[in-house]
């Protein structure tokens, strides 16, 4: 049963810490997704991996984003040091195999830098 | 190149009212298009996809959507909306199976 699990649901830190946000596939992904939402912006796509590389990360703000996908079925992204501007909803979604397959996202993670 | 556009950003019924939302595709090739809902500080939801068996396809709550390649659309109704409809929509098409294109969302309003 495909599915998303992110952590941690809530996180609130001061600026300029390190925040480390983290995405778990259950099974069958083989592309993981990170995006931000925000009242202002919506839903931006931060970056994407297909097959644990990253293919494209245009969408990542500055260099203080940074994400990685060690395995198959795990992927962090880390901002360092963190902004107020970065508060945000980061969700992480994944995309199984199969052309007509359907992205599966976590419930998001609530960033708030204060 | 790949592209969604939802025409609208809001829209606004009243219950017991039909629901449109709007969504125009660019593709190269056979897209995979697929609503989704976000109801208020939550995930997104899968509603429906296309999958070329059929080109209206019924999904979760009452929503179905239909596809049509002569108008490169994927319009999502429901003839009657409820309360519990208020959310955000996104039509959403996949390139390639490894890479989502989001539209910008239209927010349903469902006023009694």
């Amino acid at each position: 049963d495909a599915g998303v699990i992110q952590s941690p649901r809530h996180e609130v830190t001061e600026m300029g810490q390190e925040v480390t946000l983290r995405c778990k596939l259950i099974s069958g992904h083989n592309s993981l997704f990170w995006y931000r939402q925000t009242m202002m912006r919506g839903l931006e796509l931060l970056i994407y991996f297909n097959n644990n590389v990253p293919i494209d990360d245009s969408g990542m703000p500055e260099d203080r984003f940074s994400a990685k996908m060690p395995n198959a079925s795990f992927s962090t992204l880390k901002i360092q040091p963190s902004e107020p501007r970065d508060s945000a909803v980061y969700f992480c979604a994944g995309l199984a195999t199969g052309v007509w397959s359907e992205a599966f996202f976590g419930q998001g993670t609530r960033l708030t830098v204060v | 190149a790949q592209s969604v556009t939802q025409l609208d950003s809001h829209v606004s019924v009243s219950e017991g009212t039909p629901v449109l939302l709007r969504c125009n595709y660019s593709s190269s090739y056979s897209p995979s298009l697929f609503w989704y809902v976000q109801h208020p500080n939550k995930g997104l939801q899968l509603l429906l996809k296309y999958t070329s068996a059929a080109t209206l396809v019924k999904g979760i709550n009452g929503f179905e959507a239909e596809f049509k390649k002569s108008e490169t659309s994927f319009h999502l109704t429901k003839p009657s909306a409820h309360m519990s409809d208020a959310a955000e929509y996104f039509c959403v098409v996949s390139v390639s199976s490894d890479k989502l294109i989001f539209g910008t969302g239209t927010r349903l309003q469902v006023f009694p």
